[in-house]
């Protein structure tokens, strides 16, 4: 059975880098079939795209994290990572990592058919 | 980038009654729509993708409709379990796809 699992800090102070890990089992991160993919959701709102990961390296990041964001992976341990730099309160969230199906006709994603139960972050001094 | 709108915010239903939760899109997005349940506390879960398709393990007391650009959830005899926000998500467009506001579907 698939699953996810993130881990890292709960707490960052501003202006550092909140860094999480998505450590995947069940299915490779090596696969072709899939996008390895970072989402948040801040206190009350909705779920929001940060950026995925393929196999083959390539990534996206959202417009708005981009000057910011890092996302790479371990293929050794099956895991990928979320690196975002000079944080401030309003990165405060909970941060799930998610596999994104890959549709063969598009080369895009498509929906998400498995998460990760999600790392909520805070940021403060 | 296409926007995706929910409505309503809150739906307010008793248990054992249905429920109907609308998801419009800004523009046509085929039929290149899913459907998330988030109880409190947890990840969202995957219930309908396709627009129509259940996923796997999905009870069929859920079911979704439409194409184009407005669509439908809907949730025939409501269990505890149910109550929870409903999230719709794009995938047509890409870059990038984006997620509805939600839908909080509690108890009456």
């Amino acid at each position: 059975q698939e699953q996810m699992q993130e881990s890292g800090p709960g707490l960052v102070k501003p202006s550092q880098t909140l860094s999480l890990t998505c450590t995947v089992s069940g299915s490779s991160i090596s696969s072709a079939d899939y996008y390895w993919t970072w989402i948040r959701q801040p206190p009350g709102k909705a779920l929001e795209l940060i950026g995925h990961i393929y196999y083959n390296g390539s990534t996206y990041y959202s417009p708005s994290l981009k000057s910011r964001l890092t996302i790479s992976q371990d293929t050794s341990k099956n895991q990928f990572s979320l690196n975002l730099r000079s944080v401030t309160a309003a990165d405060t969230a909970v941060y799930y990592c998610a596999r994104a199906l890959f549709d063969y006709w598009t080369g895009y994603p498509d929906w998400f058919d498995t998460w990760g139960q999600g790392a909520r972050v805070t940021v403060s001094s | 980038e296409i926007v995706v709108t929910q409505s309503p915010a809150t739906l307010s239903v008793s248990p054992g009654e249905g429920a109907t939760l609308s998801c419009r899109a800004s523009q046509s997005i085929n039929k290149k729509l899913a459907w998330y349940q988030q109880r409190p506390g947890q990840a969202p879960r995957l219930l309908i993708y396709g627009a129509t398709t259940r996923a796997t393990g999905i009870p069929a007391r859920f079911s979704g409709s439409g194409s184009g650009t407005d669509f439908t959830l809907t949730i025939t005899s409501l269990q505890s379990e149910d109550f929870a926000v409903y999230y719709c998500q794009h995938y047509n467009i890409w870059p990038p796809w984006t997620f509805g506001q939600g839908t909080k579907v509690e108890i009456k």
